[in-house]
């Protein structure tokens, strides 16, 4: 079984660009979630989808940060301008349903100077 | 109060010690519990699900106290493999999954 495929892996940025990540959860996967991990810290919730609609976002800074899941398959997550405090690790997971565990994949090292 | 919190560490042991964690929960409807395992720059794996009448796997047990609202893991015969950083996770009674900000732990030779 494939696992959850993320890109890119590493990303170095200027302070006010724009940059997007893109995940590809297990097959037959309906829950999908982002988290950001900063250095020292446990993943945080960033956005959460069951299929092809948000479940909560609430954690998600909408001024700059948007995710869609187009299809209910793939999905992105963008920030838009970027700030020096979003350099962090992206990570993407899926589950089955709603109370299985989650698989991650390797998540996108992001760098913002 | 976090949702789910843990002593960050470091726990250094020598191997063959046994080493336990625990993490509290503040939401009592979560329903689901796990302990994931971090690698330095590497993702989170799942090491074990919890269950309400306790499990174990190999050298790991993982308990759950309802009451009390806390969680533990339990390494036995800790080996070098095993230092890495030690991630509590649970539902928080919204099927949303909220981690812990895990418990590093380095095992000595």
């Amino acid at each position: 079984e494939a696992g959850v495929a993320q890109s890119p892996r590493y990303k170095i940025i200027e302070k006010r660009q724009s940059v997007a990540f893109w995940c590809n959860p297990i097959s037959g996967h309906a829950t999908l979630y982002w988290y950001q991990q900063i250095l020292g810290q446990g993943p945080k919730l960033l956005i959460q989808f069951q299929n092809n609609g948000v479940v909560d976002d609430s954690q998600l800074p909408k001024d700059r940060f948007s995710a869609e899941r187009l299809k209910g398959v793939d999905s992105t997550l963008k920030i838009q301008p970027a700030k020096l405090e979003d350099s962090a690790v992206y990570l993407c997971a899926s589950t089955r349903s709603r109370t299985t565990e989650a698989f991650f994949g390797q998540g996108t090292r992001l760098t913002v100077v | 109060r976090k949702e789910v919190e843990q002593d960050p560490g470091p726990f250094n042991v020598p191997e063959g010690a046994t080493v336990a964690f625990n993490c509290t929960y503040s939401n009592s409807a979560s329903q689901s519990f796990f302990w994931y395992r971090q690698d330095c720059r590497k993702e989170p794996k799942l090491l074990m699900s919890v269950y309400s009448s306790g499990n174990e796997d190999g050298r790991f047990t993982a308990q759950l106290n309802r009451a009390s609202q806390y969680i533990s893991l339990l390494i036995r015969d800790s080996k070098l493999s095993d230092s890495a950083t030690y991630l509590c996770v649970t539902d928080s009674g919204t099927y949303k999954y909220i981690f812990g900000t895990g418990t590093r732990l380095k095992v000595l030779a």
